[in-house]
């Protein structure tokens, strides 16, 4: 069964570092999305993405985030310049035409 | 504004029997709605959705009830199981055309054998 797939599991960064984190989405998939969820916290929205260009963004993807889709399978986050509040699990998710988004396994961002 | 929660932080259950999440939306305008479960260190499965326009949708030992009147949402399993342990997230997609969840608190669901 084709799954969205994120790298790496695990980043540790220094605060002011950028870090960029990858995702494959599910191959037919048309719509894109990064989420995040702080430790013991619910899931929050960050980006929407579709034909290559920002569909919506929240509050929280302010200047220091970017999103590109570089080729026709990985689509990555970017944090310019990481803050210690950046340090959450940050979760790809993608689908198809209908709703049902189907999340990655998430990249564990520490950011010291 | 746009916010999903749930009434109950925990839910403990026996082994067998039923299990009802709830959960209350905020945002009478969502036409969409999802029931997600996320296990330690993974990423929220897909377990149910339902539209608007319906009140009950079944799967494999799992319903989920929408109330309208009262924006109310429940998942209901059945049996549960040990392995249905996890943290049980509803979301819901207000109006938009990207299709963005707004995911509510989460309930643990811890089951004794």
């Amino acid at each position: 069964e084709p799954e969205v797939t994120q790298t790496p599991s695990h980043q540790v960064t220094q605060m002011g570092q950028e870090v960029i984190l990858r995702c494959v989405p599910i191959s037919n998939h048309l719509y894109f999305y990064w989420y995040r969820q702080i430790l013991g916290q619910k899931v929050e929205f960050l980006v929407s993405f579709y034909n290559n260009e920002i569909s919506e963004k929240s509050e929280i993807f302010d200047d220091q985030f970017s999103v590109e889709r570089p080729d026709g399978s990985n689509f990555t986050l970017k944090i310019r310049s990481t803050k210690l509040e950046d340090s959450a699990m940050y979760f790809c998710a993608s689908r198809k035409l209908l709703y049902e988004q189907y999340f990655g396994p998430g990249t564990r961002l520490t950011v010291t | 504004g746009e916010s999903v929660g749930l009434h109950l932080p925990t839910l403990s259950v026996q082994e067998g029997d039923n299990s009802i999440i709830n959960c209350a939306y905020s945002n009478s305008a969502s036409d969409y709605f999802i029931w997600y479960k996320q296990e330690s260190g993974k990423g929220p499965q897909f377990i149910i959705d339902i539209r608007s326009n319906m009140d009950k949708r079944q799967g494999q030992r799992v319903t989920v009830l929408l109330n309208k009147t009262v924006k109310h949402l429940s998942l209901q399993i059945a049996a549960t199981q040990p392995g249905d342990s996890a943290v049980y997230f509803c979301a819901e997609n207000p109006p938009s055309n990207t299709g963005k969840l707004i995911f509510g608190q989460g309930t643990t669901l811890q089951v004794k054998p």
